[in-house]
């Protein structure tokens, strides 16, 4: 069966830190991958997204990247994080379209 | 931005009732659309999906209904427990491999 990893659950970074988070799918091959960010009590927005390896697409302006070195890693970088990167980050996968499936989440607090 | 949204924020259901919650959605090339639920501090959880094709899609005391002609989703859920209190997001497939989601409707069981 599928299933998907993200860590860290919480991080507390200090303003001009970086960011670096991971997110691991197993048990399928050449899943799309998602990173959101949701703020407190919002709807979830897309970050980025990829549809294969090395290529990432930005849905918004922002501090932050997106990398996908292997077929199944995603991560989420930043180099100076700013106070408003504070919030719910979420990984997710899909195949051909369908199917969505969420990570477990990161709370990010940026101090 | 957002191009789905659901008509009402929050809401209140007896234990052991029937709760409706309702979703428009605006772009009618969508052909697909999921519902989550999500606890608190969880990344969201699949509840049913639909495709365009059909108007209602069946799970385990859940029926979603799908209307397109007034671009119109709802979500269903029978004898309402305390356990369904949650936040609850529908999304469309607003194709390209992405979904959009609506800010989410708190439901919550009063015992």
């Amino acid at each position: 069966s599928q299933t998907i990893h993200q860590w860290p659950a919480t991080l507390v970074q200090p303003v001009g830190s970086p960011l670096s988070l991971e997110c691991t799918v197993e048990g399928t091959s050449n899943p799309n991958l998602y990173w959101y960010r949701q703020a407190a009590g919002r709807g979830l927005q897309l970050l980025f997204y990829s549809v294969g390896i090395g290529q990432i697409s930005s849905e918004v302006p922002q501090n932050l990247s997106a990398s996908r070195p292997q077929d199944r890693q995603f991560i989420l970088s930043s180099k100076k994080l700013l106070l408003s990167d504070s919030g719910f980050y979420l990984c997710a996968w899909s195949v051909q379209n369908y199917g969505y499936t969420f990570g477990s989440g990161t709370r990010l607090t940026v101090v | 931005g957002e191009s789905v949204g659901l008509h009402l924020p929050t809401l209140s259901v007896q234990e052991g009732d029937n709760s409706i919650i309702n979703c428009a959605y605006s772009n009618s090339a969508s052909d697909y659309f999921i519902w989550y639920k999500q606890e608190s501090g969880k990344g969201p959880q699949f509840i049913i999906d639909i495709r365009s094709n059909m108007d209602k899609r069946q799970g385990q005391r859940v029926t979603v209904l799908l209307n397109k002609t007034v671009k119109h989703l709802s979500l269903q859920i029978a004898a309402t427990q305390p356990g369904d209190s949650a936040v609850y997001f529908c999304a469309e497939n607003m194709g390209d491999y992405k979904l959009s989601f609506g800010a989410g409707t708190t439901v919550t069981v009063r015992a």
